[in-house]
């Protein structure tokens, strides 16, 4: 079975662009959740959506917002790019809202200049 | 490939020693704890994971201990190898159903296994 994807692998862009992010999660779970990873860091909670509906945020600016589809899919968008936001951007999925095991993917590695 | 250990607390082990890696969680409502590996320019992977009405839980060489009243977790692995090299993460999160499923993770540490 495929593991969580995500789309594009790498992404440069420059400041006060918007970029978007695309994740596919693993066939059946219906929870989808995103992270931001700054070099050195361990991963910081952005967003959880579960049945197209956002369940949890984290304390990210309005900058960003995400979705989730019919067929459990994600994006994440981040308008008016900043410097600071160059990481590594993970998705994770779960089989449901609350389940625990969560299963990362390789991550889209954004850079702002 | 970048490294993700860039500024972490790094513990050097021999190959075939056993290695301890130690995680304070923060949040004493956190009920089911989580450890992952992340090789360079990857993302996290799962190891193990331990509920809060547990406090040992045995995998394929690895073992996570919980102490529930110092707030801390624990992950032990034998016979380290080469591939073992890489950031741990130790994860907590509150389970059901009115619980979102953010993740807090810890600082990382850097397991350097020395052939």
């Amino acid at each position: 079975d495929a593991g969580v994807t995500q789309s594009p692998t790498h992404l440069i862009k420059t400041r006060g662009q918007h970029v978007t992010l695309r994740c596919s999660p693993i066939s059946g779970h219906k929870s989808v959740s995103w992270y931001q990873q700054v070099l050195g860091q361990g991963p910081q909670f952005i967003f959880q959506y579960y049945e197209k509906e956002e369940r949890g945020r984290g304390n990210f600016p309005d900058r960003f917002s995400a979705r989730q589809f019919p067929n459990y899919s994600s994006e994440l968008n981040v308008n008016a790019l900043l410097l600071g936001d160059s990481a590594l951007y993970l998705c994770a999925s779960s089989l449901e809202q609350g389940w625990g095991e969560q299963f990362f993917g390789p991550g889209t590695r954004l850079t702002v200049l | 490939g970048e490294s993700v250990g860039l500024h972490l607390p790094t513990l050097s082990v021999q190959e075939g020693d056993n290695s301890i890696i130690n995680c304070a969680y923060s949040n004493s409502a956190s009920d089911y704890f989580i450890w992952y590996k992340q090789e360079s320019g990857k993302g996290p992977q799962f190891i193990i994971d331990i509920r809060s009405n547990m406090d040992k839980r045995q995998g394929q060489r690895v073992t996570v201990l919980l102490n529930k009243t110092v707030k801390h977790l624990s992950l032990q692995i034998a016979a380290t190898q080469p591939g073992d090299s890489a950031v741990y993460f130790c994860a907590e999160n509150m389970l059901g159903g009115g619980a979102t499923n953010k993740l807090i993770f810890g600082t990382g540490t850097l397991l350097a296994v020395q052939p």
